[in-house]
């Protein structure tokens, strides 16, 4: 299966900065196939980014993916504090589909 | 607003069989695949298998020969169940709709865009 390696595990950030999140995969994926959603705690995930830099209807443009190959990141702009949670990112390239481990976007 | 609420039992004893709902509501029940999801304890997302409004049935090799996803049309759910649990069955389960977006350059792309409430799960003697 293919293995998505997030980094870092947690990421402290002031609101008004910048953040950068990477995602590696262990096999080449099409840039199709990434996916990010954003998880806050005690809810369900929320579809962020598709097909590695698709926003999702209703995400701001402050959010921006990139990427391909193996390598893929999340770049939110500028933070704000709704943005503090954790982030997953997730492949459909090969079945089993799987998820990153997280980022914890944290202050 | 399309939208997934599912149940069922939140404590278990070892060895036995956990079943879950995912009524979907406000939306069509056909052209996606229905899909759980679970989240260990500290762990990332687990793809755990999904199905279509046909009944054609994809699992996570890793759970396999412990699963079984179903469909019932007629009534807009589909189940879950995951026999013979252990204690490292133990999380967070979710349902989830799997959309394939068809784009005429870029191609197919796949994502879960609506998501059950989740139902935590615990088993223990």
């Amino acid at each position: 299966e293919i293995v998505l390696t997030q980094s870092p595990g947690t990421l402290s950030v002031s609101p008004g900065e910048r953040a950068t999140l990477s995602c590696r995969a262990s096999q080449s994926l099409s840039s199709r196939s990434l996916v990010w959603y954003q998880q806050k705690p005690g809810q369900a995930p929320r579809l962020l980014i598709y097909g590695a830099s698709s926003r999702a209807a209703g995400i701001p443009d402050r959010f921006s993916g990139s990427g391909s190959g193996t390598d893929f990141t999340l770049t939110i702009s500028r933070l704000e504090p709704e943005d503090f949670a954790v982030y997953h990112c997730q492949q459909f390239g090969r079945s089993p589909y799987t998820f990153g481990q997280g980022t914890k976007l944290e202050i | 607003q399309v939208q997934l609420q599912q149940w069922g039992a939140g404590l278990l004893k070892p060895s036995e069989t956990l079943s879950l709902t995912c009524a979907v509501y406000n939306g069509s029940f056909s052209g996606y695949y229905w899909t759980w999801i679970r989240q260990l304890p500290g762990k990332g997302l687990e793809w755990l298998g999904e199905i279509n409004h046909s009944a054609s049935a994809n699992y996570n090799p890793s759970l396999q020969s412990r699963l079984t996803v179903s469909i019932d049309t007629s009534r807009n759910q589909f189940s879950l169940n995951l026999y013979s649990v252990t204690a490292a069955d133990t999380g967070v389960f979710y349902c989830a709709r799997r959309r394939r977006l068809y784009h005429p350059v870029s191609g197919s792309m796949d994502y879960f865009d609506y998501w059950g409430q989740g139902t935590l799960v615990t088993v223990s003697s």
